[in-house]
Formats: structure tokens, C-alpha cells, sequence
């Protein structure tokens, strides 16, 4: 499978709590983005990180990217029961068009 | 600033029917992608069409096609149905649909009965 791989595959933590969603990924990129998902509906695009960097910051959002190692991480500090959520991270290659390659996801829970 | 629009909301069809899902993206968007979400795969990538023309193509049957009007409206359509295609189906734009962050639509679920 092209897709990469997310860990953990679910996290439950308490409000108030950091949670950090880790994300591996197979091929060379041009970027990698973070989109949110609430109950099977549509993606929420969250953040977006360059082949060239290797970190960005958005809010309560940090993303950082190790392009050597092909792994990606998404912090969320200071969670709230309203980022309860699935999360995935999709690669863009930049040799095939818009195409995006979505990880598996990651299931978070934040309890009140 | 309307987001994308996806219509239908919900669809229950019947093996070896035809369906037709549609997809109106963000205004001055010119790029849409159609993906499948099922539990078992995943967000698996459909297509991708930029000024009426398709761009890329998934690893799908050819029983999935799509297309793309001069409006950049674009609708996708399953032939002879079968059980598996049950999903999610999402469309999304972007202004160009590369290096940029996607806007999604609701999506359509599909149920094949």
C-alpha cells in the first residue's frame, strides 16, 4: 500500500492534556498536510508543512517534519473536548498532480 | 464564501445499479479530487480533475469515471454497483491542487444493498 502509517492508532486523554500524533510515510514529498475529521464527515485541512521545513505552528497546532527519517508529528496542546476527532496526515508527492496519499488516521478523545 | 457542496448527502442504491455523485467546488477553484473512505482501506484517491481535464487517476476499476464542466463542477459516476463501493465519497478543491491545502465537502454516502 502507498499509504503511510499513523501511531497511535487511537489516543484518549483528559482535557487540558497535550496529544501528539505521529505519522510515517513511504515516498519523497512535496509537502505534508494534517486534516481533522469529526464523525465520517468531511476533512478539515488543519495545517500544511513544506518539504523545506521542519516545523510550523498554528494556534494550539505544532507540526514538526523529518524528511530523513520520512515521519511527521502533530501536537495539539492544551486540548479540549471539542478536539475530539480523527486526525489523519496526507502526503502530497508533487510529481502526480493534487493527488494526496492519507495515512491511516489517528482517533482522539479528549474527555471532559 | 461557500464551501464545497456535495450532493447527495445520502444514497442507498442496489447492486448492479449506475450512480452519479456530484461536487460543486469553492468559487475560483479550478482543481477537484474525488476520494473513497471506507473502514477497511481508508481515504483511498479517486481522481483528479484541473480545467476539465483529468489529471491523475487511482488504482480503481474502470467502472469509476468522472468529469469536469467549464464551471469546474464536477461529478463522478459508479457503474454497475457492487457491494464493496459502499463509502464515503468526498470531493475536494483547491485553487490549483498543488502545494496547497485541500477544501472538502461533506461527502455522499453510498450504500449498495
Amino acid at each position: 500500500s502507498q499509504q503511510g502509517e499513523e501511531d497511535p492508532q487511537a489516543l484518549s486523554i483528559q482535557e487540558g492534556e497535550n496529544a501528539t500524533m505521529n505519522c510515517s510515510y513511504k515516498t519523497s514529498i512535496n509537502n505534508l498536510q494534517w486534516y481533522r475529521q469529526n464523525s465520517g464527515r468531511g476533512l478539515v485541512h488543519l495545517i500544511l508543512i513544506r518539504s523545506n521545513e521542519r516545523e510550523k505552528h498554528s494556534g494550539r497546532l505544532r507540526v514538526t517534519l523529518d524528511t530523513s527519517k520520512k515521519s511527521s508529528s502533530l501536537l495539539i496542546t492544551a486540548s479540549r473536548a471539542a478536539d475530539t476527532a480523527s486526525y489523519f496526515c496526507a502526503t502530497h508527492p508533487g510529481n502526480q498532480g493534487g493527488k494526496l496519499i492519507f495515512g491511516q488516521g489517528t482517533e482522539l478523545s479528549v474527555k471532559p | 464564501k461557500a464551501g464545497v457542496t456535495q450532493t447527495p448527502r445520502y444514497l442507498i442504491k442496489t447492486r448492479g445499479q449506475q450512480v452519479t455523485l456530484s461536487c460543486s467546488p469553492i468559487s475560483g477553484h479550478r482543481s477537484v479530487s474525488w476520494y473513497q473512505q471506507t473502514p477497511g482501506q481508508g481515504l483511498q484517491f479517486l481522481f483528479e480533475y484541473f480545467s476539465e481535464t483529468q489529471r491523475n487517476k487511482g488504482n480503481f476499476p474502470g467502472r469509476f469515471s468522472g468529469r469536469q464542466f467549464s464551471n469546474s463542477r464536477s461529478e463522478m459516476n459508479v457503474s454497475t454497483l457492487e457491494l464493496g463501493d459502499s463509502a464515503l465519497y468526498l470531493c475536494a478543491s483547491s485553487t490549483r491542487g498543488d502545494s496547497y491545502g485541500y477544501t472538502f465537502g461533506s461527502g455522499t454516502r453510498l450504500t449498495v444493498v
